[in-house]
This record gives structure tokens, C-alpha cells and sequence, in this order.
């Protein structure tokens, strides 16, 4: 089975901080995906990668930026974490462009004090 | 702008109770629609639809996709509590990447 892990299931930050969410999973895919999720809002794309140090802006990257040195691992960045980013955060992975479907981790719920 | 909304943003049914959750979207490329089930944690796929008018069914749950009028359903027969969840709809939008536009969900509680 396909397994998506993070790091954390739960964060409790302090505004300005820099905060780090990882992502990894065992099954080689090519694509990863950072979302994160908010109640009325479903989820929303921060930012993606097609490969290794390949990345590209989802719908709503400000703020975050991503890192993804080995195929397997994908971190999310917060540089000066704020209130607006206390959510749920959720990655995914997927094998190619033309698979079926993304398969997601348990997600990361952040709060930022 | 691309969009994807879903209707009822809620609902509560008794156990045994037939729901259809709905998905309309408005998208500029449309390669494919998914459907995820999410209850405390990650989002489980349960189908992908590309053509118009092929059912696919696993189970109790069964979803179709209508490409003329921009939707989707997706229907639970003879619900049981631990269908009580967020069904999620998502398009994907054909960029070469798998970049889905997720609607808000529908949060599904079935009472016993």
C-alpha cells in the first residue's frame, strides 16, 4: 500500500517563527502536493513538484515556500509563521500526471499563537 | 475562475436512507472528476470519472458524471453510520500535472 506520512499531526507555533511540515512517501512517485484546508473553503493548492528540485506555485503560495532535495520528500515552509496560517495541511502524491488519483497523508493541523 | 461547488454543504439522514451528494464545476480544462471520502484524516479516493454517462459503482456508493450540464453525483443506498463523513469532489484540471480544484465538501452525518 501506498503510504504518505508527516511529520506532525499536530503544531502549536508562535507568530514569526519559521516553520517546517515534511512529507514523505515510500511508493517513488513523481508529483507532491501541499494543501492546506479550512472550514467553507475545502482544500487549496500552496505549491507542487514534478520532480526533484522541481516546484511550481499552486493558488495561493504566499507566504510559503517548498523544498524537495530527494524525490520521496517534500517540506512546506512557513518563513515568519502568522495567525492566518493556523489550519489543517495536507499533502499528497502521485505516481504521474495521469494517474488515478492523489493519495494524502493524514495532514498536519497547525496552529499559529 | 475556475470552480467547483457542492451541494448540500450538509446533511443528516437516518441508517438506511438513500443520499445523493451533488458536484457542479466550472473549469477552463477538464480532463477528468474525482471523488474522496475524508473522515478524521487523509482524504481516500473513491472514484475518478472522465466520460459522461459510465456509471461507476463499488458497493453502496455509485457516481456519474454528466459533461453537458457540469456535474457530478454521487450516491450512498441504504447509508450506515460509518458512511458519516466529507465527501469531496475535485477536477482535475488537464494541466499535465494531476492539479486538482477541490470544492468545500459535503459533510454527511448518518445517525443511527
Amino acid at each position: 500500500d501506498v503510504k504518505v506520512t508527516q511529520s506532525s499531526r499536530y503544531l502549536v507555533k508562535r507568530t514569526g517563527e519559521k516553520v517546517f511540515l515534511e512529507c514523505v512517501q515510500d511508493m517513488d512517485h513523481e508529483n507532491m502536493f501541499w494543501y492546506r484546508q479550512d472550514p467553507g473553503l475545502g482544500l487549496r493548492l500552496i505549491y507542487f513538484s514534478y520532480d526533484v528540485k522541481m516546484k511550481e506555485k499552486g493558488d495561493i503560495p504566499e507566504g510559503y515556500s517548498v523544498s524537495r532535495e530527494k524525490k520521496e520528500r517534500f517540506s512546506l515552509i512557513l518563513e515568519s509563521a502568522s495567525t492566518n496560517q493556523t489550519s489543517m495541511y495536507l499533502c499528497a502524491s502521485t505516481q504521474w500526471a495521469g494517474a488515478n488519483e492523489q493519495f494524502f497523508g493524514p495532514g498536519t493541523r497547525l496552529t499559529v499563537l | 475562475e475556475d470552480k467547483v461547488v457542492q451541494s448540500p454543504l450538509s446533511l443528516v439522514v437516518h441508517e438506511g436512507d438513500t443520499v445523493t451528494l451533488n458536484c457542479s464545476y466550472e473549469v477552463t480544462n477538464f480532463r477528468s472528476l474525482l471523488w474522496y471520502k475524508q473522515e478524521k484524516k487523509a482524504p481516500t479516493f473513491l472514484f475518478m470519472l472522465t466520460s459522461s454517462g459510465i456509471e461507476k459503482k463499488s458497493g453502496r456508493l455509485s457516481s456519474i458524471l454528466d459533461k453537458k450540464e457540469l456535474s457530478s453525483i454521487l450516491n450512498i443506498t441504504a447509508t450506515q453510520t460509518g458512511d458519516s463523513a466529507i465527501y469531496l469532489c475535485a477536477v482535475d484540471m488537464n494541466t499535465g500535472f494531476q492539479k486538482l480544484v477541490f470544492g468545500t465538501g459535503t459533510r454527511l452525518l448518518v445517525s443511527p
